[in-house]
């Protein structure tokens, strides 16, 4: 069964470095999305992505922030300037279409500690 | 602003006991509703969706209906199984095209 990859599983940087984040989103999909989720706390949307735009994102998506579809089959989040308020599980989802119906599948996400 | 909350925080029962997981949203107005499952340290796997027309779904032991008027949400496990054990979430679409995620219920199942 078609699947979400990110890669890598787990990333440890320095507060300050720049860091990208990188997933395979399923293969036919069409719409693309980042998540995170703060150790004990609820996951929470970033941002979402389509004809290579962003179609909406929220208030934790600031200039710190952006994203990429490089070529034809990843998707990436980088962060500029990471904090240290920014170490958690980032999940990468994609959706074939908007339908009330489509479901959003996610990935296994990548652990990100900023020290 | 939209917000999903899941009740209990935690629940630990013995094995073969049927379970109601439960999720209230505060805004009706919704695209549909999705129940995952979270194993820790672990991504989130897809169990059901609910459209906002549906009144529920089932997929094999699990059963998730839907009340949109009242804003809520509740996921039946029967005859439930050590494998069972793990973080359920509940996460609605209000408008365009995120999630809202609740905090999640931690069942144990014991053997």
């Amino acid at each position: 069964e078609p699947e979400v990859t990110q890669t890598p599983s787990h990333q440890v940087t320095q507060m300050g470095q720049e860091v990208i984040l990188r997933c395979v989103p399923i293969s036919n999909h069409l719409y693309f999305y980042w998540y995170r989720q703060i150790l004990g706390q609820k996951v929470e949307f970033l941002v979402s992505f389509y004809n290579n735009e962003i179609s909406e994102k929220s208030e934790i998506f600031d200039d710190q922030f952006s994203v990429e579809r490089p070529d034809g089959s990843n998707f990436t989040l980088k962060i500029r300037s990471t904090k240290l308020e920014d170490s958690a599980m980032y999940f990468c989802a994609s959706s074939e279409g908007l339908a009330s119906s489509e479901t959003q599948y996610f990935g296994p996400g990548t652990r990100l500690l900023v020290l | 602003k939209q917000e999903v909350t899941q009740i209990p925080a935690a629940l630990s029962v013995p094995e073969g006991e049927n379970l109601v997981l439960n999720c209230s949203f505060t805004d009706s107005a919704i695209y549909n509703l999705q129940w995952f499952r979270q194993d820790p340290g672990k991504g989130l796997t897809s169990l059901l969706l609910i459209q906002s027309s549906q009144r529920e779904q089932t997929s094999g032991r699990l059963n998730a209906s839907l009340d949109k008027s009242s804003g809520r949400s509740t996921l039946y496990i029967a005859a439930s199984q050590p494998g069972d054990s793990a973080t359920y979430l509940c996460a609605v679409r209000p408008n365009g095209n995120k999630l809202v995620f609740g905090a999640g219920t931690i069942l144990r199942v014991k053997s």
